[in-house]
């Protein structure tokens, strides 16, 4: 089955750093385009970035650039994202998402989300 | 950046009812458009990719279509199933991929 599972989520202080951890089962990850997309408390999505397959095109939303660093390990059949100088307003489920094999960029794998709660 | 404008916000409907769903892009983005449903406490599930383009698994009542810079969803005969958020998202090659608003879809 194919299947994405999201973990590191938390609560942290402001300025605090966190990783998340996505693994991949039952596909090739190291073939396919990764994203990350949050979602905070009652609102709606947020595309906040992207990895190749290869890893060599990173790209990341204005609002976690400089901050956040999106990173895979294909043998370990992992994303990771590193997020420093968190804010209260980075907040939310954090879900990573893999790219349709059939281009678009669609999502078609979801993970189920990770929690963090920036705050004291 | 590209904005994506989705209409309604949300809409209340009945068992067997036609709901539609708008998506307006600020700029040309061609077929780049994508659709996703979530329902609370779950991810998101892709719909529709390419404007139109049914993913594997999805329902028949569910469609997808492209008018220039306006797309549109569309349920032809809305199950229990359905009630749940709406969201559109441009995918075309300049980053940062944006989604629309959502549209909440409510039983009447």
């Amino acid at each position: 089955e194919v299947e994405l599972l999201e973990s590191g989520g938390g609560l942290v202080q402001p300025g605090g750093s966190l990783r998340l951890s996505c693994e991949a089962s039952g596909f090739r990850f190291s073939n396919y385009e990764m994203n990350w997309v949050r979602q905070a408390p009652g609102k709606g999505l947020e595309w906040i970035s992207h990895i190749s397959s290869s890893g060599s095109i990173i790209k990341y939303a204005d609002s976690v650039k400089g901050r956040f660093t999106v990173s895979k390990d294909d043998a370990k059949n992992s994303l990771y994202l590193l997020m420093n100088s968190l804010r209260a307003e980075d907040t939310a489920v954090y879900y990573c998402a893999r790219e349709s094999p059939y281009g678009f960029g669609a999502l078609d794998v979801w993970g189920q989300g990770t929690m963090v709660t920036v705050g004291s | 950046d590209i904005q994506m404008t989705q209409s309604p916000s949300s809409l209340s409907a009945s068992i067997g009812d036609r709901v539609t769903i708008t998506c307006r892009a600020s700029q040309y983005i061609g077929t780049y458009l994508n659709w996703y449903q979530q329902k609370p406490g779950k991810a998101p599930k892709l719909l529709i990719f390419a404007a139109s383009s049914l993913q594997s698994g999805v329902p028949s009542r569910f469609s997808g279509t492209e008018s220039g810079t306006d797309y549109t969803l569309t349920i032809t005969s809305l199950q229990p199933e359905d009630f749940a958020t709406y969201y559109c998202q441009q995918t075309n090659s300049a980053f940062p991929l944006t989604f629309g608003g959502g549209t909440k879809v409510q039983i009447k």
